[in-house]
């Protein structure tokens, strides 16, 4: 079964940090582009950030470029996420998703939690 | 950057009524279009991408349209399981692939 489990949400301070992780299975990992979209509570689907299957192109959204950071391990099939001087606007839940084909994020995890409050 | 809107942003509609969501690219984007669909509380689900290619498993009661700036999602037969938010995606050239703001659908 083609899975994608994301954890490493949590409660975090403006300004702190947390690091998202992703784990595939299911599927060959390396194969794929694979991305991470958010949802802010109650508002709709925000695209984060891609990286390519060698970890050789990355894109961001503005509003996370020079904050976040994403990469990839193949050879443990995991996605990640690194968040810093995070801002209470960046309170949402984070999925990852698989990009079956370049932009098409056909398989989707069920979402990690993200506040960021004092 | 290109921007993303949908029409309208919510509707009501009976069980058996046909329903069409619009969905306007700010720049031409050729069909590199998709729609997902996300139920309450759910995770989004993937429905159609290349703008009108109905993905595996998707009831073909949903189908799709448009190329360049305006698209089109439809459901030809409402039906109950249907109420969910919609949401359209460009995925053309390099990212941000945004998505438009959601489209509500429920039953009248």
């Amino acid at each position: 079964e083609v899975q994608l489990v994301e954890s490493g949400g949590g409660l975090v301070q403006p300004g702190g940090s947390l690091r998202l992780s992703c784990a595939a299975s299911g599927f060959t990992f390396s194969s794929y582009w694979m991305s991470w979209v958010r949802q802010a509570p109650g508002k709709g689907l925000e695209w984060v950030a891609n990286i390519k299957q060698d970890g050789s192109e990355k894109y961001y959204v503005d509003s996370v470029k020079g904050r976040f950071t994403i990469s990839r391990d193949n050879a443990k099939n995991s996605l990640y996420l690194q968040m810093n001087s995070l801002r209470a606007e960046d309170t949402a839940v984070y999925y990852c998703a698989r990009e079956g084909g370049r932009g098409i994020e056909d398989v989707w995890g069920q979402g990690t939690t993200v506040t960021v409050s004092s | 950057d290109i921007q993303m809107t949908q029409s309208p942003s919510s509707l009501s509609a009976s069980v058996g009524d046909r329903v069409t969501i619009t969905c306007r690219a700010s720049q031409g984007i050729s069909n590199y279009l998709a729609w997902y669909q996300q139920k309450p509380g759910k995770v989004p689900k993937l429905l159609i991408y290349a703008a009108s290619t109905l993905q595996s498993g998707v009831p073909s009661r949903f189908s799709g349209s448009g190329s360049g700036t305006d698209f089109t999602l439809t459901i030809s037969s409402l039906q109950p399981e249907d109420v969910a938010t919609y949401y359209c995606q460009k995925y053309n050239s390099a990212p941000p692939f945004t998505f438009g703001p959601g489209t509500k659908v429920d039953i009248k």
